[in-house]
């Protein structure tokens, strides 16, 4: 399997632009997870989703963040207007809920690094 | 708020000795522990999981539970420069909604020393 899929893997835009981050999960998995890592934070999960129905957005940091997940191997993170401070590195996981208790073992992508100037 | 607690280090150990790394969790429901090993530029891969109390050995790796005290760890035998990385401690909470998610420590930059 080729894992999980992010692209792009470097972006750079300029205060105020829209930034689109997509993700390819592991076929066959039912989860996927939106993570943010800085220095300062750590590994903040944004929002996930199972099915393709988000479950919980709840880390989604303002209005200004938007996830889709059309159909079962793709999903979206979309930024509108970015803003310097989200700059980060975003990751994608994915993972299958094993019958046994809560396996919850999260695969990740490579991630991809936004800079807002 | 459910934590996952990790001294962020850096914690330096000399090549061939043993690295000891600690974490401790608040949710005292929580039923599955990881550890995850993330060099630096890369993405975190998983390198161990433990879901009851005791030890679980593969390898040079250990990681121990303690569900009592709300405590895990991960010992590294026979350190090795390659092992040089940040770990990250992630936990999967046990409250209403938690269907998948983890909840990731901020990780302890590990340093072995040839």
């Amino acid at each position: 399997d080729a894992g999980v899929i992010q692209s792009p893997r470097h972006e750079v835009t300029e205060m105020g632009q829209e930034v689109t981050l997509r993700c390819k999960p592991i076929s066959g998995h039912d989860y996927l997870f939106w993570y943010r890592q800085t220095m300062m934070r750590g590994l903040e999960l944004l929002i996930y989703f199972n099915n393709n129905v988000p479950i919980d957005d709840s880390g989604m940091p303002e209005d200004r963040f938007s996830a889709k997940m059309p159909n079962a191997s793709f999903s979206t993170l979309k930024i509108q207007p970015s803003e310097p401070r989200d700059s980060a590195v975003y990751f994608c996981a994915s993972s299958l809920r094993g019958e046994a208790l809560a396996k919850n073992i999260q695969y990740f992508g490579a991630g991809t690094r936004l800079s807002v100037l | 708020q459910k934590e996952v607690e990790q001294n962020s280090g850096p914690l330096s150990v000399p090549e061939g000795a043993i690295a000891s790394l600690n974490c401790t969790y608040s949710d005292r429901g929580s039923q599955s522990f990881f550890w995850y090993r993330q060099y630096s530029g890369k993405s975190p891969e998983l390198i161990m999981s433990i879901y009851s109390n005791g030890d679980k050995e593969d390898g040079r790796f250990t990681a121990q539970l303690n569900k009592a005290s709300q405590y895990v760890s991960l010992l590294i035998r026979d350190s090795q420069p390659s092992d040089s990385a940040t770990y990250l401690c992630a936990v999967h909470p046990n409250y209403g909604g938690s269907q998948g998610n983890l909840i990731f420590g901020k990780g302890t930059k590990l340093s072995v020393k040839p």
